[in-house]
């Protein structure tokens, strides 16, 4: 198993580019999040999805769009990036019983 | 709106000392996580704490749930090197209709001197 798999691991912006990021485990779990992770400010949820075919805004959502392809694909979408989304995002998913979450290797992006 | 606070923000502790890092919610929490962070590296999920008053061991790890399920902590008895890293607690808290709200605290970064 490779377990939550992220592309791409790092990424430069210019200012009002769109980029995707990439999102895949193979690992059956039906929830899958997108974090990111600023230095001072811990982990902050960015969208998840409970299962297929659904998604639910998290704690900062805005600038940001997700699409969960399939199960066991959640992909996440800047469409006009600006300075302030320069952090490290995370994709995670978790089982239920027992309850475990898996986070993949992360991708750092930076917005010029 | 929901907040979790995590104190002490550093630690730095001579290897072989004890270590303990707080998480309080502003509000009841459904559960409550705890996570490792190594220097440039993922999360790694230590534990779930559910019930109210739960205490937990993964042999030097104490992880404990208060009461009120408002608070939590993580004790590391006698320190090792390979304990250095971030560690986070994420307070959940559960909706009616399957919606979620998920808060991390900032993290206690441990630092361990040989």
């Amino acid at each position: 198993n490779a377990g939550v798999t992220q592309t791409p691991k790092f990424q430069v912006l210019k200012t009002g580019q769109s980029m995707t990021l990439q999102c895949a485990q193979d690992m059956n779990h039906n929830s899958m999040y997108w974090y990111r992770q600023d230095p001072g400010m811990g982990l902050r949820l960015i969208y998840y999805s409970a299962s297929e075919g659904t998604t639910d805004k998290g704690e900062v959502p805005n600038g940001y769009n997700v699409s969960r392809l399939n199960k066991r694909e959640f992909s996440l979408r800047l469409e006009s990036a600006a300075p302030s989304q320069t952090s490290v995002y995370f994709c995670a998913s978790n089982r239920q019983v027992p309850y475990e979450q898996y986070f993949g290797p992360g991708t750092r992006l930076t917005v010029t | 709106g929901q907040q979790v606070m995590q104190i002490p923000q550093y630690q730095h502790v001579q290897e072989g000392e004890d270590f303990t890092t707080y998480c309080n919610s502003s509000t009841t929490l459904s559960n409550i996580q705890w996570y490792k962070q190594r220097p440039g590296g993922h999360p790694v999920f230590l534990i779930q704490l559910v019930k109210s008053g739960e205490v937990k061991k993964q042999k030097r790890l104490t992880f404990q749930f208060g009461e009120a399920k408002k608070n939590s902590s993580l004790h590391i008895t006698a320190t090792q090197t390979t304990d250095v890293g971030t560690y986070f607690c994420a307070g959940r808290k559960d909706f009616s209709g399957g919606y979620q709200k998920v808060t991390f605290g900032i993290g206690t970064k441990l630092q361990v001197i040989p």
